[in-house]
């Protein structure tokens, strides 16, 4: 199994441009998540989708949407980046979404918006 | 609003040295706590929870209700140790999940 898979690695995007971080998980869980990890703070959850067809919004929505494409697929866009959305993003999944599973992460995207 | 707080960004011990990162959490009810790993150029992964109660790598942490607490630690710190820790609280509700990472510790362990 691979786990939790994310593409790009590291994508580079100027102020304005729009792209499609994807996530894919082959462990049959019901929960996804989007994060990203910023120097001091720790990773901050943008989205999670707790079952398939359902999306809710985390911490810092703002400037992000998602589609959870189907149980194995969690894509998140950034419609119009911004400098501020330099980041790394990190995608993970848990079995169920009850409290005491165990999150799986993905490698991470690294993105330097310009 | 949920906070999970890791009060040190870095901590620098000695090889066979105790270290200890501190975590503490705000929430009321019966949280469930988690501490993650991220060695270098690795993914974050699970180190421990505390539902588990057990001891991973030589670590344990232990849930300090009064003291809304959920310290690491380990008695004999080993090379391989260095990483960034993260302490994480989860809560899984119909109206919404809360999951919050605390900031993160840096822990280097020199020879």
């Amino acid at each position: 199994n691979a786990g939790v898979t994310q593409t790009p690695k590291f994508q580079v995007l100027k102020t304005g441009q729009s792209m499609t971080l994807q996530c894919a998980q082959d462990m049959n869980h019901n929960s996804m998540y989007w994060y990203r990890q910023d120097p001091g703070m720790g990773l901050r959850l943008i989205y999670y989708s707790a079952s398939e067809g359902t999306t809710d919004k985390g911490e810092v929505p703002n400037g992000y949407n998602v589609s959870r494409l189907n149980k194995r697929e969690f894509s998140l866009r950034l419609e119009s980046a911004a400098p501020s959305q330099t980041s790394v993003y990190f995608c993970a999944s848990r079995v169920s979404g009850t409290a005491e599973e165990t999150q799986y992460f993905g490698p991470g995207t690294r993105l330097l918006v310009l | 609003a949920q906070r999970v707080t890791q009060p040190e960004k870095l901590l620098s011990v000695f090889k066979g040295a105790p270290v200890e990162l501190k975590c503490n959490y705000s929430y009321s009810g019966s949280p469930e706590l988690f501490w993650y790993v991220q060695y270098s150029r690795q993914r974050l992964q699970l180190l421990l929870r505390h539902i588990s109660r057990e001891s991973i790598k030589g670590f344990t942490a232990d849930l300090n209700k009064g003291e809304t607490s959920f310290h690491l630690k380990k008695p004999f710190a080993q090379e391989e140790d260095s990483a960034m820790y993260y302490c994480f609280h989860a809560l899984i509700k119909a109206a919404g999940n809360k999951l919050t990472f605390g900031g993160g510790t840096r822990v280097l362990v020199k020879p």
